[in-house]
């Protein structure tokens, strides 16, 4: 069965500094995708991020980027320039050929102003 | 478009009661998940399901625990008789054909007095 590690259970950041979140899964499959997702104290799910495994180029949404390394299984998330709204517990995900998403325990962030 | 609904967004019973817990996925999805998250926790699946199929069961509970995706309405998780270890929060997750990606509802939290 594949497994989702993250080792960091809390992270701190200054403002407008740059964080990075580690992941690192368990898996016999060779097409995955990998997932980043957000839960802010409201509690709703928020997607941030997503890979393909088969991709070589890492994953970039404006702040967010990842550092997809297969071989290692790993996949830690890098947030720039933080800011207060990032504050949130965040969850790395793996979806195999079972279709459900495997998470990991997660990080809490928080960000000081 | 409308996101992932669920509804209640907070239910409260009593042990024995039955708890009735309602998703709507979004528009031209198909596949719905539900997820539960015990305090503290990541989220751990229970049950994919497609209109009026039951695709995958392996994390739900042997008793007490049902869900349906009928052809016409919500998706329903059912839990019968509850007990305190039911209270957690329940998360909906929907996706089109031949989409890897998840989005989330905003959970319904259970609460078993």
């Amino acid at each position: 069965a594949q497994t989702v590690t993250q080792s960091q259970p809390e992270m701190s950041v200054q403002e407008a500094e740059t964080v990075t979140l580690s992941c690192t899964y368990d898996t016999s499959e060779s097409d995955y995708y990998l997932f980043w997702y957000k839960q802010p104290p409201s509690r709703q799910m928020i997607l941030v991020i997503r890979q393909e495994a088969y991709k070589q180029q890492n994953a970039t949404e404006n702040r967010f980027s990842v550092n997809f390394q297969k071989a290692a299984k790993s996949f830690s998330l890098k947030i720039s320039d933080s800011q207060l709204g990032d504050a949130a517990m965040y969850f790395c995900a793996y979806k195999g050929y079972g279709n459900k998403l495997v998470f990991g325990a997660g990080t809490i962030l928080r960000v000081k102003s | 478009n409308a996101g992932v609904m669920q509804n209640p967004r907070h239910l409260v019973r009593r042990r024995g009661q039955e708890a009735r817990l309602r998703c709507s996925p979004m528009k031209g999805h198909s596949h719905v998940y539900w997820y539960r998250q015990l305090p503290e926790e990541g989220l751990k699946f229970m049950v994919y399901l497609q209109k009026e199929n039951i695709i995958d069961e392996s994390g739900m509970p042997k008793e007490r625990f049902s869900a349906e995706f009928p052809k016409e309405g919500p998706s329903i998780l059912r839990i019968q008789q509850v007990v305190r270890g039911d209270s957690a929060a329940y998360f909906c997750a929907s996706s089109p054909l031949l989409e890897e990606t998840q989005y989330f509802g905003p959970g319904t939290r259970l609460l078993v007095l």
